[in-house]
Parts: structure tokens; C-alpha cells; sequence
């Protein structure tokens, strides 16, 4: 156990619908960051969030959106869902950057057909 | 964040030692570099971390040359459990745009 929680493990849902993955940063971490790994592909940088408030982001779709709530932890809203949306999520968080090391969760496999 | 490039691929045999290079022309004054071991269908998982010289734990050994463009990750002994991909990433502690970006990796095959 990473210390990062993300729920849920599985999700299978048709084209059009929305979804919400969840992530508990480890205790004391304040950054959490999403990412997204289709089949095959190297981890693309969704978006930070920092003690409650954005801090970076990276190619983000627009049917895309997170937040981080004030018990630090996070959700990511994904909308219109299409076939190609359909990869693992990953969260991870830090307690400070690379020097401090991410924690990873063990992800949400997200099915869209 | 500094930019890393590492080998696509290697393939390695059971028992052999197995280097992984990356190199960071760039790398900052505060930057640390940190290596990452990815298995199918799981998240990264920390390996190693150094900043300078040589750093060794119980998985694997880091070296870094006195001027810190490159970094060389070292499995001893390797098995067919070390296959997976190894990412080389570099920044220092969070600034305020903090993409954290992992590049391709190094997809590491370990033949019996």
C-alpha cells in the first residue's frame, strides 16, 4: 500500500456519459497531480493542484476538470466521454516536488465502449 | 524541469548487471535526480534518488559524474521480475509550475 488511495479501481461506462475518479493523497502530502496512460504510451501530465488550488497544468482536455477539496483530497471529472478517453488514471502526490519524490496510486482503468 | 533523454528499449539476461544512462544537459543547481520503476498496469514506484557522486540502496546503485549532465541507473543481478520501464526524472523541490513531465522511459526486457 502506496499511501495514495484512488477508487474507483474499475470503471466501464458507454461513449457521452461522465465519470468521477477520486484520490486521497498520502497523509501529510499536499500536491496531488493526475495522469493519464493509454495503452502502451508513456504517462501524460494532466494537472497539479497544491493545498487546494491549481498549480499547473498540462494538455488537459476541456471535458476534462479537477479540484482538490479542503481535506486535500482530489477528483477528476471526465465528460463526454469517447472511446479514446478510455486508459488508466493515475494519481500521485508530494509532500514537495521531485526533490521530496511522488507516491503513486494504483489507478483507475477507465472502459469507455 | 529539466529536460532527460534515455534508450527506448534494452534487453538484458538473467544475472547480468544492467546500466541505464539518462542524460540532463540542463539540469538546475538544485535539482535532484530520481529514478522510477513502472510494471505493467501499476504506478511508478521510486527506485532511487541522488544528487551527486554515487548513492546505493538495496535495489539499485546511482551514479552521477562531477558534472551532473548524465546519470547512470544500476541494477545488480538482474531477474525476469525487473522487467518493466525506467523513467529518469530531474527537478528540485515544487516551484510554482511544476509540470511534472516523465518522459518515454526505458523499457527494460529481461531474457531467462
Amino acid at each position: 500500500d502506496s499511501g495514495v488511495t484512488q477508487t474507483p479501481k474499475h470503471l466501464i461506462t458507454a461513449t457521452g456519459q461522465r465519470v468521477t475518479l477520486r484520490c486521497s493523497p498520502r497523509s501529510g502530502d499536499l500536491s496531488v497531480y493526475w495522469y493519464q496512460q493509454s495503452l502502451d504510451q508513456g504517462l501524460q501530465f494532466l494537472i497539479q493542484y497544491y493545498n487546494g488550488e491549481e498549480r499547473a497544468k498540462g494538455n488537459i482536455l476541456e471535458r476534462f476538470s479537477a479540484q482538490q477539496f479542503p481535506d486535500l483530497h482530489s477528483e477528476l471529472n471526465l465528460s463526454s466521454l469517447e472511446l479514446g478517453d478510455s486508459a488508466l488514471y493515475f494519481c500521485a502526490s508530494s509532500g514537495g516536488g521531485v526533490a521530496k519524490g511522488y507516491t503513486f496510486g494504483s489507478g483507475t482503468r477507465l472502459t469507455v465502449v | 524541469l529539466a529536460k532527460t533523454t534515455q534508450p527506448i528499449s534494452m534487453d538484458s539476461y538473467e544475472g547480468q548487471e544492467v546500466n541505464i544512462t539518462c542524460s540532463h544537459n540542463n539540469i538546475a543547481t538544485n535539482d535532484y535526480i530520481t529514478w522510477y520503476q513502472q510494471f505493467p498496469s501499476q504506478g511508478p514506484r521510486f527506485i532511487i534518488q541522488g544528487y551527486k557522486t554515487k548513492v546505493t540502496n538495496e535495489v539499485a546503485s546511482l551514479f552521477i559524474p562531477a558534472d551532473r549532465k548524465s546519470s547512470t541507473l544500476s541494477l545488480p543481478r538482474v531477474s525476469l521480475s525487473d522487467t518493466a520501464v525506467y523513467y529518469c526524472l530531474v527537478g528540485g523541490y515544487m516551484n510554482r509550475d511544476d509540470k511534472i513531465i516523465f518522459g518515454k522511459g526505458t523499457r527494460l526486457h529481461i531474457l531467462p
